[in-house]
């Protein structure tokens, strides 16, 4: 079973400053999906960044962007020019590649991390 | 907003109750997910279906069943309801059920069970 795990329960950083945010994860697969979503106060799940592990270059969503390390199984979300809107639970994600037409497994989360935007 | 609708937004019950809860997936959108956020476990994968069936599970326990029907909906039963059930419950949609399909999720349902 796949194993995502974030090991920073709390960060905060100053308004306009930038922030890392650490993801490992753990698998016997080779081609997989890892995701940063945001969770705000409002509960709403938000997709920010998506990679697709045999991709070798990695995404970027404007003041997003991910530091992907395939061997190392690392998946780092770096979020630039913080802005107070960006204050929320962040959790990064895995889903296997492996669809053989009966169903795609789900997302497996991690613990999430509780970023804090200092104004 | 995401375009996948949940009712009802809270939910108060009691233990030993059932609960059921209600999915409309965005429009066009054949495949359900249900997730349950508690602080115990985390987001955990419940269940999907895809068209009406039931295409892959997680950790859903034998308490909880879920369905989706005709015009698509989903409903998820909660039975005999235990403390460690209170958790908020999400439900994702996506348009079709490979892993490439991104997933849009609703603003999810909070249980308490007391």
């Amino acid at each position: 079973a796949q194993t995502v795990t974030q090991s920073q329960p709390e960060m905060s950083v100053q308004e306009a400053e930038t922030v890392t945010l650490s993801c490992t994860y753990d698998t016997s697969e080779s081609d997989y999906y890892l995701f940063w979503y945001k969770q705000p106060p409002s509960r709403q799940m938000i997709l920010v960044i998506r990679q697709e592990a045999y991709k070798q270059q990695n995404a970027t969503e404007n003041r997003f962007s991910v530091n992907f390390q395939k061997a190392a199984k690392s998946f780092s979300l770096k979020i630039s020019d913080s802005q107070l809107g960006d204050a929320a639970m962040y959790f990064c994600a895995y889903r296997s590649a492996f669809y053989s037409g009966g169903g795609a497994d789900g997302l497996t989360f991690g613990k999430g991390t509780h970023l804090i935007i200092q104004p | 907003d995401s375009g996948v609708t949940q009712t009802p937004k809270h939910l108060i019950t009691a233990t030993g109750q059932r609960v059921t809860l209600r999915c409309s997936p965005r429009s066009g959108d054949l495949s359900v997910y249900w997730y349950q956020q508690s602080l115990d476990q985390g987001l955990q994968f419940l269940i999907q279906y895809y068209n009406g069936e039931e295409r892959a599970k997680g950790n859903i326990l034998e308490r909880f069943s879920a369905q989706q029907f005709p015009d698509l909906h989903s409903e998820l039963n909660l039975s005999s309801l235990e403390l460690g059930d209170s958790a908020l419950y999400f439900c994702a949609s996506s348009e079709g059920e490979s892993p490439t399909e991104k997933l849009f999720f609703g603003s999810g349902t909070q249980l308490s069970v007391l």
